[in-house]
C-alpha cells in the first residue's frame, strides 16, 4: 500500500531554518510534492521533486532521496507568516498520477 | 482571473438529506478533483475527473457522486447525507492529466460541511 510519515508538529522561532521531513513507501512512486496549508485556507502549491536531489525556490527548498524514500522541506529566514500546515504528497504510477498526501506538519514560528 | 471557486462556503444538513456542492475553474484546466478533508488529517481524494465527460473513483468514493457538466465545472453530490462526511470539501484542477507528474493542483477556498 501507499504510506506517508511526517512529524505532526514542529516549533521555531523568528529567523531560523527549520526542516521538516517526509518518509514514503509507495510502489511506482515519480515525485514528491509540498503543499502549504494556513489554518482555514486552500492548501497552496509549493515545490515538486522527481529527481535525486534539491530544488531552491526563494527561502524555501525541497530534498529528495529515492533510494532513501525520504524527502524533507526546508525554510529559511522563518516568518511569522510562515505558520502552516506543510503537507507532502507522493505521486505514484500505480495510483494513476493521483497524489497521496501526508497528515501535515503544523510549523509553528515564535517571535 | 478567479481561479478555482467552490459554493457554497458553509452548509449544514441533517442525516438524509441532500445535496449538491459546486466547483467551477476559470484556467483552461483538463483535470479536476475534489478532496476531503478531516481534522488533523490530510486530503483524500473522492474522485476525479480527467477531462470533460469522463469521472473516476478515488480513495473515499463510497456515499458521494460527481458529474463533468463541461470542462469548467465539476460538482459533488451526496445524495444521503451521514455524520461521517462532516468535514472541509476541496476542489482542486491542474493542467495536467492525471497519469502525468502533477507537479500543480490549484485548490478552491473549501465547503465547511457539517452533517447533524
Amino acid at each position: 500500500g501507499q504510506s506517508l510519515e511526517q512529524p505532526s508538529e514542529v516549533t521555531a522561532v523568528e529567523g531560523a531554518i527549520v526542516q521538516i521531513n517526509c518518509t514514503y513507501q509507495t510502489s511506482g512512486f515519480y515525485g514528491l510534492s509540498w503543499y502549504q496549508q494556513h489554518d482555514g485556507g486552500a492548501p497552496t502549491f509549493l515545490s515538486y521533486n522527481a529527481l535525486d536531489g534539491l530544488e531552491e525556490t526563494g527561502r524555501f527548498s525541497s530534498f529528495l532521496s529515492r533510494s532513501d524514500s525520504y524527502g524533507y522541506l526546508l525554510l529559511q529566514e522563518l516568518q511569522m507568516k510562515d505558520s502552516a500546515s506543510y503537507f507532502c504528497a507522493v505521486g505514484s504510477y500505480n495510483q494513476g498520477g493521483k497524489l497521496i498526501f501526508g497528515q501535515g506538519t503544523e510549523l509553528s514560528v515564535k517571535p | 482571473n478567479a481561479g478555482v471557486t467552490q459554493t457554497p462556503k458553509f452548509q449544514v444538513l441533517k442525516t438524509g438529506q441532500s445535496m449538491t456542492l459546486q466547483c467551477a475553474q476559470d484556467m483552461n484546466h483538463n483535470s479536476m478533483y475534489w478532496y476531503r478533508q478531516d481534522p488533523g488529517m490530510g486530503l483524500r481524494l473522492i474522485y476525479y475527473s480527467a477531462s470533460e465527460g469522463t469521472t473516476d473513483k478515488g480513495e473515499v468514493p463510497n456515499g458521494y457522486n460527481v458529474s463533468r457538466l463541461n470542462k469548467r465545472e465539476f460538482s459533488l453530490r451526496l445524495e444521503s447525507a451521514a455524520p461521517s462526511q462532516t468535514s472541509v470539501y476541496f476542489c482542486a484542477s491542474s493542467p495536467l492529466p492525471p497519469s502525468s507528474p502533477p507537479e500543480t493542483q490549484y485548490f478552491g477556498p473549501g465547503t465547511r460541511l457539517l452533517v447533524l
